[in-house]
């Protein structure tokens, strides 16, 4: 079956520190892969999304690489802001959406 | 500007009642979806459309209904039969239904069962 898994948090990291959430999957097929960010109190906004193997997907400074050899997509981000405290969901898509449980990044000053 | 609108974004409902969720999208996508989401927690989806006057249950539809009477609109409604219905409730749209489409999210409400 299909399926997500990514890092249990919270992560917590200092402002300017480099970012790693690690996120892997199974699938029966080829799926999108979607990271998704979800601030206190409000709904998930896309980050950032790649449709097959080797494409980056990149926005606000993150980036992921849909990499099929090891069925992963960790999102990177090379400095972190406090700005950037939020949960992050990975997430893929094969004819149905399937969420990891999403991993609370705090970022301290 | 296109998007998603729920409301309200704060609900309050005494045991015993039911209560609906309003759920509207301008984005002309054909599927729309609920979840329902526990502090902590991620995503469990309740119920789905691909389309108008269809609509099939997903991972935890006991206690819900819907409708898609039309395109931009897919109420839930919570029912007395929802053992624990307090939680946070996002309605999200796609393009298509299946497929490796993205799925765009509204702002959410939260119901509280007082």
């Amino acid at each position: 079956g299909n399926s997500v898994t990514q890092m249990e948090g919270p992560v917590t990291l200092s402002e300017e520190a480099f970012l790693t959430i690690n996120c892997t999957y199974t699938a029966t097929g080829y799926p999108s892969l979607f990271w998704y960010v979800q601030y206190p109190g409000e709904g998930l906004q896309l980050l950032l999304k790649a449709t097959k193997a080797d494409d980056k997907g990149s926005n606000k400074g993150f980036e992921a690489t849909y990499r099929k050899e090891t069925t992963s997509f960790h999102l990177e981000k090379g400095s972190v802001q406090v700005s950037d405290s939020a949960v992050y969901f990975c997430a893929l898509n094969f004819n149905k959406f399937y969420f990891g449980s999403g991993t609370k990044l705090n970022v301290k000053p | 500007d296109g998007g998603i609108t729920q409301s309200p974004k704060y609900l309050f409902r005494k045991e015993g009642q039911n209560v609906t969720l309003s759920c509207e999208q301008n984005l002309n996508h054909d599927a729309m979806y609920w979840y329902r989401q526990d502090p902590g927690q991620g995503l469990r989806l309740i119920y789905y459309s691909q389309i108008v006057n269809d609509f099939q249950k997903g991972d935890i539809a006991e206690g819900y209904s819907v409708s898609r009477e039309k395109k931009e609109s897919f109420p839930l409604t919570v029912t007395s039969a929802q053992k624990n219905p307090t939680a946070f409730y996002l309605c999200a749209s796609s393009k298509l239904a299946g497929g490796t489409d993205t799925q765009y999210f509204g702002p959410g409400t939260r119901l509280t069962v007082l």
